[in-house]
């Protein structure tokens, strides 16, 4: 019983490049949640998707940053033309239904590092 | 702004006593907390939570403490294992909707042998 997949595990991107990362939720998980964590700090909310809808955007930057939930296949969080700020990890959590936190379980993350 | 807050950044224990880890908050719209353990270069993982309507949850060796009059809530594990060392992160939401926590910057608790 898979938990929630990510892949990259560490990408390495060089300043205006594009960076895409993936995210395959638990089995029978509906709703997915991107966070970020920069150095020495705490996760940080981004984005929380439903199949094909984005519920919830607002910690997302305005610019450069998207994220989508196809009907098939993973959910992917997109950052173009990165800058160095944007090195961090990357978390994707997901759970069966909107509902107690208790219910989200988080993958083992993506290191992006911007050189 | 900071509105869940970890104010220690690490403490130190001896095996087989007590840790305790603090959070505080500023929001009153939260009313769901929740504690997870993350290691290095790993997801966090779900320790325990309380719902505002309690005071007081135990799982094992895990009992998390809310005092919601101070918006302030503690995790103690007794006794303290050396495999307990982590990063220890408190989070937070509105009601019982999970679709966005607020973590706390995490406290790294070291046990020693």
């Amino acid at each position: 019983n898979a938990g929630v997949m990510q892949n990259p595990r560490h990408l390495v991107r060089r300043r205006g490049q594009e960076a895409r990362l993936r995210c395959s939720p638990m089995k029978g998980h509906s709703h997915v949640y991107w966070y970020r964590q920069l150095p020495e700090e705490g996760l940080k909310f981004m984005v929380y998707l439903q199949k094909e809808n984005i519920i919830d955007e607002s910690g997302m930057p305005k610019e450069r940053f998207s994220a989508e939930f196809p009907k098939e296949g993973p959910s992917i969080l997109r950052i173009q033309q990165v800058v160095r700020g944007d090195s961090a990890a990357y978390f994707c959590a997901s759970s069966p239904r909107q509902g107690s936190g208790n219910t989200i379980y988080f993958g083992e993350g993506s290191w992006l590092t911007v050189v | 702004d900071q509105q869940v807050k970890q104010n220690s950044p690490s403490l130190s224990v001896q095996e087989g006593r007590i840790s305790i880890l603090n959070c505080d908050y500023t929001n009153s719209m939260f009313d769901y907390f929740l504690w997870y353990k993350k290691y290095p270069a790993e997801g966090p993982t779900f320790l325990i939570s309380i719902s505002s309507i309690k005071d007081k949850n135990e799982d094992g060796r895990f009992t998390v403490f809310l005092n919601k009059s101070a918006k302030h809530l503690s995790l103690h594990i007794v006794p303290s294992q050396p495999g307990d060392s982590a990063v220890y992160f408190c989070a937070a939401s509105p009601e019982t909707s999970g679709s966005r926590l607020t973590f706390g910057e995490g406290t790294q608790l070291t046990v020693n042998p």
